[in-house]
């Protein structure tokens, strides 16, 4: 366990509504993820940051925003979500020993 | 796309029996990992391999690495009907931040009493 509590871990909601999905850490990691898993897709980077409102684009960003104001949080928006961005999403931190990433539970969105 | 590619998708054994789970990836790479993943569970690291390293053992895991053929293979000896998950490699590039992972699709593992 490496402290990161991801919210809400379900939710259903509507084509077109914002959704956003936080995640906290509690143990002052640098760099935060958001990963999103799919069927025969695997897990896929949507957005990072290393650090305080700095963040960078994975390899499927199209319709993910992301905000990081404080170490311990990193929030991922869907702007207008869409049924395609229903998945399970993961958020992780860079741990110790290096390059080990420590994966929070999911949060299992449904777009309707 | 991906860079690592799990070979088989999906693999039936009886507990007891030895399970093999190869990974196949496209650049070159500074580290390659595993991690499990029960049901409705996130990821879960089990062992990281640096690319001058051929083998790693970790208990009942051994997992090797030939960076000429960019492959990577997972082996859990005596398996345990606990060991019942998926198994997906990861690889870190080269090149730039060390610190972006890529998965691949994964290996289901299924362990049979």
């Amino acid at each position: 366990d490496a402290g990161i509590t991801q919210s809400p871990r379900h939710k259903v909601t509507e084509t077109g509504t914002p959704v956003t999905l936080r995640c906290h850490q509690t143990e002052n990691h640098r760099y935060m993820y958001w990963y999103r898993q799919d069927p025969g897709h695997g897990l896929r980077l949507i957005h990072y940051s290393y650090g305080v409102k700095d963040t960078d684009k994975g390899e499927v960003s199209d319709g993910y925003s992301v905000s990081r104001s404080k170490t311990e949080d990193f929030l991922l928006t869907l702007e207008s979500a869409t049924s395609s961005q229903t998945s399970v999403y993961f958020c992780a931190i860079l741990g110790d020993p290096g390059n080990t990433i420590y994966f929070g539970e999911g949060s299992w969105l449904t777009v309707v | 796309s991906q860079q690592g590619e799990e070979d088989p998708q999906a693999l039936s054994i009886q507990e007891g029996e030895n399970a093999t789970m190869n990974c196949s990836y496209k650049t070159s790479i500074n580290n390659l990992q595993w991690y499990r993943q029960n049901s409705g569970r996130g990821l879960v690291h089990l062992i990281l391999i640096r690319s001058n390293e051929r083998e790693k053992h970790s208990g009942r895991l051994r997992v090797t690495l030939d960076t000429s053929k960019k492959s990577s293979s997972l082996l859990i000896t005596a398996s345990r009907a606990a060991d019942t998950a998926s198994y997906f490699c990861a690889t870190a590039p080269n090149t730039g931040t060390a610190s972006k992972l890529t998965f691949g699709t994964g290996t289901r593992l299924q362990v049979t009493l």
